[in-house]
């Protein structure tokens, strides 16, 4: 079973305007994490925003901010005002407690294109 | 700070060829993570490294992939012989420990093709 779902695998947004991108996840584990990242066109992998399944407030880094409802298990990304040097891939992914490792489960990703 | 450094950016070989990526992750980072990477796809854990011990491979194919990490710090990547299927980019990356709240930081990755 997939552990994280990324259900858009295109989104396109204006420049300026706020979107939101999904990630739904799958954990029995109480205690975990969960990352966003952004992969642009040249490949590398940038780490974003973070969430602790304890974390009793939503994540903000800037621009990001996490909507976290943890019932759902969702944890959808909100980029504002978005800008041209959003256009990218993004990645959720997660880390859980009792997983031997707590390694990185990465989604299937979402590639957002900004329009000028 | 250095970031993740991985050698060769790009690599092309033929298929039953054999071929080996670098990696050098951040100073003082303990866990070092291998991931491969199929254009379209979200990255897949191939190994996990604490140190030098293996924490988790069990997405590796272990009959023609094989790594290692020796004295806790570089790591190497080995596929023998390759297959079509085997083209990829092979992410390397790098954490201060392992810890729910710990990012993972990741080199620009080797673009293996397979001909």
């Amino acid at each position: 079973a997939q552990k994280i779902t990324q259900t858009q695998p295109g989104m396109f947004v204006q420049e300026k305007e706020a979107v939101t991108l999904d990630c739904t996840y799958d954990t029995s584990d109480p205690s975990y994490g969960l990352f966003w990242y952004k992969q642009p066109s040249s490949g590398e992998m940038i780490f974003l925003i973070y969430q602790g399944s304890y974390d009793q407030q939503n994540a903000t880094e800037g621009r990001y901010s996490l909507n976290f409802q943890k019932a759902r298990k969702s944890a959808n990304l909100v980029i504002s005002a978005s800008q041209l040097g959003d256009s990218a891939m993004y990645f959720c992914a997660m880390r859980e407690a009792l997983h031997y490792g707590q390694n990185f489960v990465f989604g299937p990703g979402t590639r957002l294109s900004v329009l000028p | 700070e250095a970031g993740v450094a991985q050698s060769p950016r790009y690599k092309i070989i033929e298929k039953r060829q054999s071929v080996a990526f670098w990696c050098n992750p951040i100073s003082g980072h303990a866990t070092l993570y291998w991931y491969q990477q199929i254009l379209g796809q979200g990255p897949k854990l191939l190994i996990q490294f604490q140190n030098n011990g293996v924490v988790d491979d069990s997405q590796l194919p272990k009959d023609r992939f094989s790594a290692e990490r020796l004295k806790g710090v570089d790591s190497t990547l080995k596929i023998q012989p390759a297959k079509l299927e085997d083209s990829a980019v092979y992410l390397c990356a790098s954490s201060l420990r392992q810890a729910l709240n710990t990012e993972a930081f990741f080199g620009q990755g080797t673009r293996l093709t397979v001909v």
